[in-house]
C-alpha cells in the first residue's frame, strides 16, 4: 500500500536559520509531489509541485526552494527563515490521470521565533 | 477556470444537530469533487469523494451529492458528534496536467456536547 512520510512533526527555528522538510513516498512511483503551506486560520497555499525528479514548478514568489533529488522524495528549503514562513506545511503526492484526489501527510508544524 | 467556493466558518454546533457545509464549484470540463478533513494538528484525509453527476459520496456517517445543475457538492450530516470537529475543505479535481486539484478556503466546524 501507498504512504507518505513527512518530518519532523514540529519545529522551532530562529530567524535567518536554514530549513530543510523531508518528504518520502513509498509503494508507488513517479508520482506527483506538492507542498503546501496553511498559515493560522487560514486555507492551503499550493507552494511547489513535481512531475518528475529534477523537475519543480513554483506556484508563489517565496522564500523557499524546493528540490526532488530522487522519484519519491521532495524536499523544502529555505537558506535564511523569517517570520512569516511560519505555518502547517503539508506535503501531498497523486498519480496523473486519476480521479482519486491527494494523499497528504501528516504536516509539519514551523513556527519562526 | 476552475475554483471552489465554501461556506465561511467558523461553524458552531451543538452535539446531535444537523450539519450543512455549502459547497459550490466553476470548472473547465468535467470535475471530480471531494471533501477533505482536517483533525486538529493533523493532515488532510479524504472524507469522501463522487466523479459523476449525481453520484452521492459517503463516509463516516457524511454525505454529499454531486448536483451539475446547480454545480454544487453539500456536505451533510445528520447528527454530528464532538469527534467531528474539524476543518473541512472542498476540492475539484481536473484530470488535465499535474496540478489539478483545487481547494475550498475550508469550513471550520466545533461541535459542543
Amino acid at each position: 500500500s501507498q504512504t507518505i512520510h513527512q518530518w519532523p512533526a514540529t519545529l522551532v527555528q530562529p530567524v535567518g536559520s536554514p530549513l530543510s522538510l523531508e518528504c518520502t513516498v513509498e509503494g508507488t512511483s513517479n508520482p506527483n509531489l506538492y507542498w503546501y503551506r496553511q498559515a493560522a486560520g487560514r486555507g492551503l497555499q499550493l507552494l511547489f509541485y513535481s512531475v518528475g525528479i529534477g523537475q519543480i514548478s513554483s506556484e508563489v514568489p517565496q522564500n523557499l526552494s524546493a528540490s526532488r533529488p530522487q522519484d519519491r522524495q521532495f524536499i523544502l528549503s529555505s537558506k535564511k527563515l523569517l517570520l512569516s514562513d511560519s505555518g502547517f506545511y503539508l506535503c501531498a503526492w497523486s498519480v496523473m490521470g486519476l480521479a482519486y484526489g491527494y494523499t497528504f501527510g501528516s504536516g509539519t508544524r514551523l513556527t519562526v521565533v | 477556470g476552475n475554483s471552489v467556493t465554501q461556506m465561511e466558518g467558523p461553524v458552531t454546533l451543538s452535539e446531535e444537530a444537523f450539519l450543512t457545509i455549502n459547497c459550490t464549484y466553476t470548472a473547465t470540463g468535467y470535475p471530480s469533487l471531494f471533501w477533505y478533513v482536517q483533525y486538529p494538528g493533523e493532515g488532510l484525509q479524504l472524507l469522501l469523494k463522487a466523479t459523476k453527476a449525481d453520484d452521492k459520496g459517503s463516509n463516516k456517517g457524511f454525505e454529499a451529492t454531486y448536483r451539475k445543475e446547480t454545480t454544487s457538492f453539500h456536505l451533510e450530516k445528520g447528527s454530528v458528534q464532538v469527534s467531528d470537529s474539524a476543518v473541512y475543505f472542498c476540492a475539484l479535481s481536473v484530470q488535465t496536467g499535474a496540478n489539478n486539484l483545487f481547494f475550498g478556503t475550508g469550513t471550520r466546524l466545533t461541535v459542543i456536547p
